[in-house]
């Protein structure tokens, strides 16, 4: 079945810098992938998505690359901040068939 | 329009004991789904439902039942509890993808569980 793969597991940058969370998807069938930021004790929130029809999409300070040919798509956060400091995870799916798989989360800590 | 509503909030059962998690949604999404989410594992599939009266198995299945007799309601039943299904329990829903506009999946906020 569908499996997704997501690193790294932790991830602690220094303010202003950039973090990139790297995922991999096992079934070329899949043609979304969004993302979800997690903050401690609450609901995973939708940040960004991206279909299989373009390769990059961007949307302030963060954007998302996929390569289909390579089954992977990565998160990219410029000048975090410490409010960027949460879990976040990737997710595939078919698009139509409603199933969305979710990668194991990227604990990412921003540091002052 | 309150979205996803997840009940109860908390629960603690003892093992063999059953119960039901209620999820209820207003916003006419055909696709629903049930994740549990454990430290370090992220979110697993449990089951999902692209419309009313059509289920499926998702990564872990085991141990729960879903129906959905409406559009707006998924329950969650776990038939006898133990105690490796204390977890974190989502709920969340979604309409079908359609052209450009962006249908994500929005999750209710959750049912901590506890089995002893």
């Amino acid at each position: 079945g569908e499996n997704v793969e997501q690193h790294p597991s932790t991830l602690s940058v220094q303010e202003g810098d950039s973090a990139v969370i790297k995922c991999t998807y096992s079934d070329s069938a899949s043609n979304y992938f969004p993302w979800y930021k997690q903050e401690l004790g609450k609901r995973p929130q939708l940040i960004i998505d991206i279909r299989s029809n373009v390769g990059e999409k961007k949307d302030q300070r963060i954007a998302v690359t996929l390569n289909k040919t390579a089954k992977h798509f990565s998160l990219h956060i410029t000048e975090t901040q410490p409010e960027d400091s949460a879990v976040y995870f990737c997710a595939a799916s078919k698009g139509q068939g409603g199933k969305l798989i979710f990668g194991q989360g990227t604990e990412l800590s921003v540091k002052p | 329009n309150a979205g996803v509503t997840q009940t109860p909030k908390f629960q603690v059962l003892k093992t063999g004991q059953s119960m039901t998690l209620q999820c209820a949604q207003d916003m006419n999404h055909e696709y629903m789904s049930w994740y549990r989410q454990d430290p370090g594992m992220g979110l697993r599939l449990i089951h999902y439902s692209v419309g009313a009266g059509i289920t499926d198995q998702g990564e872990v299945p085991n141990g729960y039942n879903v129906s959905r007799s409406t559009t707006e309601d998924f329950p969650l039943r776990l038939l006898s509890a133990a105690p490796s299904q204390t977890s974190v329990y989502f709920c969340a829903s979604s309409f079908p993808l359609s052209g450009d506009i962006r249908y994500g999946y929005t999750f209710g906020s959750g049912t901590r569980l506890t089995v002893v």
